[in-house]
């Protein structure tokens, strides 16, 4: 069936640092890749989004790149910050009649100040 | 514009006992979709809506889970009997036919003792 591979489960970055999180989808027809900001106890936020027919989408210090061949999709965090802490979901979408998300596991990004 | 309502934020029930969540979508998005989310997972698609009509029900427990969405505005979600691994965050989510402006409201924190 459909699924997201999300990598890593965790991952933790000195102030400043870059962050990576990197997702893999199985169905090729998905074709909007939405990243998701989840802090504690509160609802997951959309952070920045990629249609299929871009590569690269960059808002800030977050950045997200897509290969449409591979599969894959990122999500890029430079100067990192604390409150940049949080759980990040990546989801694959794509549309039958109405859209369908396949949510991946989630990564914990812890910043240390 | 008004986020996605849901209620009650948190619930603590004993197991068997049976419990409802009420979604209320932002205005006009025609999909509405209810997601379980159990600590340190992504969201899982339980039931997906378009209008008031089931689009994808696959992984919706069917012996003791349902939802409906009359007159295709609010949703309810229910469980009867509940079970200690149904303990999770119950989240709604909606968007317009075209996928973006996909918005999940704050989650309903089921707890089964």
């Amino acid at each position: 069936g459909e699924n997201v591979e999300q990598h890593p489960s965790t991952l933790s970055v000195q102030e400043g640092d870059s962050a990576v999180i990197k997702c893999t989808y199985s169905d090729s027809a998905s074709n909007y890749f939405p990243w998701y900001k989840q802090e504690l106890g509160k609802r997951p936020q959309l952070i920045i989004d990629i249609r299929s027919n871009v590569g690269e989408k960059k808002d800030q210090r977050i950045a997200v790149t897509l290969n449409k061949t591979a599969k894959h999709f990122s999500l890029h965090i430079t100067e990192t910050q604390p409150e940049d802490s949080a759980v990040y979901f990546c989801a694959a979408a794509y549309s039958s009649g109405t859209y369908k998300y396949i949510f991946g596991t989630g990564t914990r990004l812890k910043v240390l100040a | 514009e008004a986020g996605v309502a849901q209620s009650p934020r948190y619930k603590i029930i004993e197991k068997r006992q049976s419990v409802a969540f009420w979604c209320n979508p932002i205005s006009g998005h025609a999909t509405l979709y209810w997601y379980q989310q159990i600590l340190g997972q992504g969201p899982k698609l339980l039931i997906q809506f378009q209008n008031n009509g089931v689009v994808d029900d696959s992984q919706l427990p069917k012996d003791r889970f349902s939802a409906e969405r009359l007159k295709g505005v609010d949703s309810t979600l229910k469980i009867q009997p509940a079970k200690l691994e149904d303990s999770a965050v119950y989240l709604c989510a909606s968007s317009p036919m075209t996928g973006r402006g996909y918005t999940f409201g704050s989650g309903t924190r089921l707890t089964v003792v």
